[in-house]
C-alpha cells in the first residue's frame, strides 16, 4: 500500500499570502492518479486538482498542483478567507486508494 | 446539478449490521463508478471501497480494514448506491460519504455524509 505523507501538519498563514502544501509518497505514484481535496467542517469534501495538475470544474486559478513520482505540491497563490480548511492529497494505485493525513491551513 | 444524498446512518451495537444508501441525481448513474469514504471524528479521510459500473463488470474493491465485512452494491434502476456493513466494530464509527469516481479516478462529487456510531 502506498503511504502518502503530507507536510506540514498545520500551516498558519494570513490572507493574501502564498501557501505551499507538500505530499510525499512511499513509492512512485502515477501523476494521472494524484488528486487534492479541500475539506471544511460540516461540508462535503471538494475536489480541487486531479491528475496532479488539472483543476476541477469551478476551481479558481489561484489553486495549482505540480509534481511527479513521489513528490507533489499544492500551491495557493494568494489566500482568500474561504481557503482556510484542511487539505488532503489522494492517490489511486492498482485496486485501491489512499489519502494523506491532511494539512490544516489555519488563519494566522 | 449533481446531487448525492446519503442516508441510513444510525447507532448500532458492536457486531451488528447496517445498510447505508446514497441517492444520486444529475448525472448518468448507470455509467458511473462510485465509492464510499469515511471520516472518524478528529481523523482524516479513509477510503472504504468502490464499485464499477455494470458496463465495467460491476466489480468491487475494498480497503483492508473492511474487506469481508462490508459489501457495496448498486441499483441502477433507482440511481442508488448501497453499503452493507456487517460485523460492525467500534472503529467503524465515522461519517460515511459517497462519491462519484470521475476522470483520472478522482472523486469529483461528494455527498454530505451520514453518521454511523457503533457502541461497544
Amino acid at each position: 500500500e502506498t503511504v502518502l505523507t503530507q507536510s506540514p501538519g498545520t500551516l498558519s498563514l494570513s490572507p493574501g499570502e502564498r501557501a505551499t502544501l507538500s505530499c510525499r509518497a512511499s513509492q512512485s505514484v502515477s501523476s494521472s492518479y494524484l488528486a487534492w481535496y479541500q475539506h471544511k467542517p460540516g461540508q462535503a469534501p471538494r475536489l480541487l486538482i486531479y491528475s496532479a495538475s488539472s483543476r476541477a470544474t469551478g476551481i479558481p486559478d489561484r489553486f495549482s498542483g505540480s509534481g511527479s513520482g513521489t513528490d507533489f505540491t499544492l500551491t495557493i497563490s494568494r489566500l482568500e478567507p474561504e481557503d482556510f480548511a484542511v487539505y488532503y492529497c489522494q492517490q489511486y494505485g492498482g485496486s485501491g486508494y489512499t489519502f494523506g493525513q491532511g494539512t490544516d491551513l489555519e488563519i494566522k | 446539478e449533481v446531487q448525492l444524498v446519503e442516508s441510513g446512518g444510525d447507532l448500532v451495537k458492536s457486531g451488528g449490521s447496517l445498510r447505508l444508501s446514497c441517492a444520486a441525481s444529475g448525472f448518468n448513474f448507470n455509467d458511473a463508478w462510485m465509492t464510499w469514504v469515511r471520516q472518524a471524528a478528529g481523523k482524516g479521510l479513509e477510503w472504504v471501497g468502490r464499485i464499477k459500473s455494470k458496463g465495467s463488470g460491476e466489480t468491487t474493491d475494498y480497503a483492508t480494514p473492511v474487506k469481508g465485512r462490508f459489501t457495496i452494491s448498486r441499483d441502477d434502476s433507482k440511481n442508488t448506491l448501497y453499503l452493507q456493513m456487517d460485523s460492525l466494530k467500534s472503529e467503524d464509527t465515522a461519517l460515511y460519504y459517497c462519491s462519484w469516481v470521475g476522470r483520472s479516478m478522482a472523486f469529483h462529487y461528494w455527498g454530505r455524509g451520514t453518521l454511523v456510531t457503533v457502541s461497544s
